[in-house]
């Protein structure tokens, strides 16, 4: 069974720090996809990255960064010099590849205050 | 690029009438679609996977006969509450895949539903 660990359930921090979200995943695929969603209080689910099981490479875009690590099943999300619009739920999920659903981890909310 | 339409955004209703939502993928077929449902502060728990021309398949704890889902063209799934209840208040957000292998999921805007 596939499974999403975000432990995090609140951070908070004060505009311009650094932030790590972190996830941790299961899965018994040899192959898989990795996203992370922003949702605002909107509601809205923002994509945000995705990344498959054989691409390793840490990837940065923008303020943003990834770092994926298959040996600690873990892909964990950066926000360098955080500001208070990146204030929202941000979810990590896994999905097998072909037509399976996305499977979310319980969210991290992350409040950045001015 | 690709968008799915989620109609309508936000409604309110009586307990014991029933409500429909649809999800509509806007320039592509979407063979699959997933529907989600988030209640307050909580994650997104998947409900039902629609296929076009079949019958949906339900998630565990999902009441079918509550939950219809009717997924009859390529380009339209609908979820209807029916005799909803204060209890089935909820974000509910669909998603939609196009029918190549290893295509990318893409997400509604979702419909926030109060049952008063």
């Amino acid at each position: 069974a596939q499974k999403v660990t975000q432990a995090q359930t609140e951070i908070s921090v004060v505009e311009k720090e650094d932030v790590t979200l972190d996830c941790v995943y299961e899965t018994r695929d040899t192959t898989y996809y990795l996203f992370w969603y922003k949702q605002p209080p909107s509601g809205e689910l923002v994509f945000l990255i995705r990344r498959n099981s054989f691409d390793e490479q840490n990837e940065i875009s923008g303020r943003y960064s990834w770092n994926f690590q298959k040996s600690t099943s873990s892909f964990n999300f950066t926000i360098t010099a955080s500001q208070v619009v990146d204030s929202a739920v941000y979810f990590c999920a896994l999905s097998e590849t072909g037509n399976t659903p996305l499977v979310f981890g319980k969210g991290t909310r992350l409040s950045v205050i001015a | 690029g690709a968008v799915v339409s989620q109609h309508p955004s936000r409604v309110i209703c009586k307990s014991g009438t029933s409500v429909k939502i649809e999800c509509r993928s806007l320039d592509f077929q979407a063979t699959t679609m997933f529907w989600y449902r988030q209640f307050p502060k909580q994650s997104l728990m998947l409900m039902a996977t629609s296929n076009e021309g079949s019958k949906a398949t339900y998630e565990q704890g999902v009441e079918k006969d509550k939950f219809l889902i009717n997924h009859a063209s390529l380009t339209l799934s609908t979820l209807t509450v029916t005799s909803a209840h204060p209890e089935d208040s909820s974000f509910y957000i669909c998603s939609a895949r196009a029918a190549s292998y290893n295509s990318p999921l893409h997400f509604g805007n979702g419909t926030r539903l109060t049952v008063t």
